[in-house]
């Protein structure tokens, strides 16, 4: 199974500034027959399901703010909150969804 | 809109059995693959399994942990899946997800918690 590491395990973060949150893959997960990689981001906010916030690496899902950005390939991932609003608060978790799907452990955000 | 209400939780002693269902609207069902997520509490998101849509073979996968315990069916007609849980563990006591899509969850529902103990 390809495993799913991320970091850091926390950050507090002030009102409008740059968050980047860092997801690893113990193997690719760039599959060249789809020329794409298996990776998605998802946002958990308190006593709420996930939401999900960008496939295909850095695929916006549609709704989600355009602050919300994703970038990387092969192992290395990055989710990049440009501006970091208060309704930002959450755990941040990353997703390789090739084969038997795995979750990263989670990040969370809060405000400083 | 869709829509995915999960239901069917709730308190089992180890070694017991439990079904839940998840109730989707507001898209083609029977065209979508869906699966299972799991939440232990305050804990992070586990996947649990998949079905396939019954035109891709309608067939299902499931997670090491739950392999042989745990099984998954739909039912098209009621727009409807099942999660049916047998020889629970203690490690199993977490809030369970219905998601549509076949790894990449699209949309979850509410979840229903299930609690395993004696």
């Amino acid at each position: 199974d390809i495993v799913m590491t991320q970091s850091p395990d926390s950050l507090s973060v002030s009102l409008g500034e740059r968050t980047t949150i860092n997801c690893k893959s113990s193997q690719s997960v760039f599959y060249s027959s789809k020329n794409k990689s298996y990776l998605a981001w998802y946002q958990q906010k308190p006593g709420q399901p996930p939401k999900m916030l960008i496939y295909w690496a850095s695929t916006r899902k549609s709704g989600v703010p355009d602050r919300f950005s994703g970038s990387g390939s092969g192992t290395d991932f990055t989710l990049t909150i440009s501006s970091l609003q208060a309704e930002d608060v959450a755990v941040y978790y990353c997703q390789h969804y090739y084969g038997t799907p795995f979750f990263g452990p989670g990040t969370k955000v809060d405000i400083k | 809109e869709v829509q995915l209400v999960e239901s069917g939780g709730g308190l089992v002693k180890p070694g017991g059995s439990l079904r839940l269902s998840c109730a989707a609207s507001g898209f083609n069902f029977p065209k979508a693959w869906m699966s299972w997520v799991r939440q232990a509490p305050g804990k992070g998101l586990e996947w649990v399994g998949r079905i396939k849509n019954k035109a891709d073979d309608g067939t299902t996968d499931y997670a090491a942990p739950v392999k042989g315990r745990f099984s998954i069916s739909r039912d098209d007609a009621k727009n409807t899946i099942y999660l049916q849980l047998n020889s629970l563990k203690t490690e199993d006591t977490a809030v369970y997800y219905c998601t549509m899509g076949a790894g990449l969850s699209d949309y979850w529902g509410q979840g229903t918690l299930v609690t395993v103990s004696s």
